[in-house]
């Protein structure tokens, strides 16, 4: 069964400086792995996906992400923190539809709170 | 182009009612995912349904349900209400499904007395 785990409850990082939020993953194949931030009473929102290609993801907000197969890691990075990026962050992996022949459910980490200090 | 909408957006039930939340997704979207998120769980996933079948199902009991429109919009059923079922109810949809990413709704709050 697909996992994922996001070993950090909180992080606390000083504005401007880099931040890394992590995940790891286990699924049978190689994996469709994504990130989602959720804003104080606000729903998820999408910020990038790795399906293919390239290991260095970029997404939304100067966010980006780099998957690891080796390590089974999609850690999250930002290379200067705002503290607008205060908020819950979420990993999220599916198994590709071509093990399966069918549709995959999509697991999400617990979530990481990052805290960015003025 | 409007996002995602659930109705209604917060409820209060009691042990043993039922529940019907409504989740209507991006015009275009044919994909819908129906989510609990709790603070000790996280999000949990309950279903998903694509051109008004079911998909996929995740661990829960059988008072949970769904279902999906011709016009996509999706409806999620709770009988025999229990505490527990107090929670962040999310609808995410999709373009398709796998390997597209999915943009959420605000979420239905039910509390559960």
């Amino acid at each position: 069964a697909q996992s994922v785990a996001q070993p950090e409850d909180q992080v606390n990082v000083a504005e401007g400086n880099p931040l890394t939020v992590k995940c790891t993953y286990s699924v049978s194949g190689n994996p469709y792995l994504f990130w989602y931030v959720q804003y104080p009473n606000r729903g998820l929102q999408f910020l990038l996906k790795y399906i293919t290609g390239d290991n260095l993801v970029k997404g939304s907000y100067g966010f980006e992400a780099e998957f690891n197969k080796s390590q089974t890691s999609f850690h999250l990075k930002k290379p200067s923190a705002l503290v607008s990026d205060s908020a819950l962050y979420f990993c999220a992996v599916r198994d590709p539809v071509y093990l399966s022949g069918g549709y995959q459910k999509v697991t999400f980490g617990i979530g990481t709170k990052l805290q960015v200090i003025p | 182009k409007a996002g995602v909408t659930q109705t209604p957006r917060y409820l209060i039930k009691t042990r043993g009612q039922q529940v019907t939340l409504s989740c209507s997704p991006i015009s275009g979207h044919r994909s819908v995912s129906w989510y609990q998120q709790t603070p000790g769980q996280g999000l949990q996933f309950l279903f998903e349904y694509f051109s008004e079948t079911q998909r996929n199902k995740g661990n829960f009991p059988g008072r949970f349900s769904g279902r999906q429109f011709s016009n996509s919009r999706s409806e999620m059923n709770v009988s025999t209400l229990e505490l527990g079922d107090s929670a962040l109810y999310l609808c995410a949809s999709s373009v398709g499904h796998n390997d597209y990413e999915q943009y959420f709704g605000p979420g239905t709050r039910l509390t559960v007395t």
